[in-house]
């Protein structure tokens, strides 16, 4: 059982390099999600996709791009790499929590460590 | 803006101690407050959630105590152990049809000494 997976988990960019940060879930999720993890901000959201064939904007979107690809496949774009987009970047997915009245729990991958010289 | 503000940013606790981790947060139509654990290289992972309808929910060692009308809740973890040791992000939500977006605060980075 995979559950979140993303790739690559380490890169290196120079700036204005693009790069598509790939991510799957075999949850049967419907809502999938991208953050970025930085030092003392926490986990903020940069886009999210609430069905296959949906997606919007989160907290911090500038300089990113999405596809929804199909139900399973969220992807990460960054056209043009700034440094400011150092970054550890997480996908995730969402389904409901067993229990009633539970809000949904949303899944992580593992990470994926981007640095931008 | 800041909606879920969490304090402290770290932690240092003795085992066996009882660490207390707080939010705080702002927009009164949030109705899902969950806790995330992070180990290092991992990604968070759901340790414990409570909604606004009671004041405390226990999981094993852990709890959380929630304050409605002060807008705050708290992760305490009773005789913490080393491999407690994690960065620990509190969070809420509003809980709907579909999608959900979690805001989450800053995090706290536990760290419990032998």
């Amino acid at each position: 059982n995979a559950g979140v997976t993303q790739t690559p988990k380490f890169q290196v960019l120079k700036t204005g390099q693009s790069m598509t940060l790939q991510c799957a879930q075999d949850m049967n999720h419907n809502s999938m999600y991208w953050y970025r993890q930085d030092p003392g901000m926490g986990l903020r959201l940069i886009y999210y996709s609430a069905s296959e064939g949906t997606t919007d904007k989160g907290e911090v979107p500038n300089g990113y791009n999405v596809s929804r690809l199909n139900k399973r496949e969220f992807s990460l774009r960054l056209e043009s790499a700034a440094p400011s987009q150092t970054s550890v970047y997480f996908c995730a997915s969402s389904g409901r929590t067993a229990g009633v009245g539970s809000g949904n729990t949303i899944y992580f991958g593992e990470g994926s460590w981007l640095t931008v010289v | 803006q800041q909606q879920v503000k969490q304090s402290p940013q770290s932690l240092i606790v003795q085992k066996g101690g009882i660490p207390i981790i707080n939010c705080a947060y702002e927009n009164t139509a949030f109705d899902y407050f969950p806790w995330y654990q992070q180990f290092p290289g991992k990604g968070p992972a759901l340790l414990i959630a409570i909604r606004p309808d009671v004041s405390e929910k226990k999981e094993g060692r852990f709890t959380i105590s929630f304050n409605k009308s002060a807008k705050q809740f708290s992760l305490h973890i009773m005789d913490s152990q080393p491999g407690d040791s994690a960065t620990y992000f509190c969070a809420a939500s509003i809980v709907g049809f579909g999608n959900e977006k979690l805001t989450f605060g800053t995090g706290t980075r536990l760290t419990i000494i032998p």
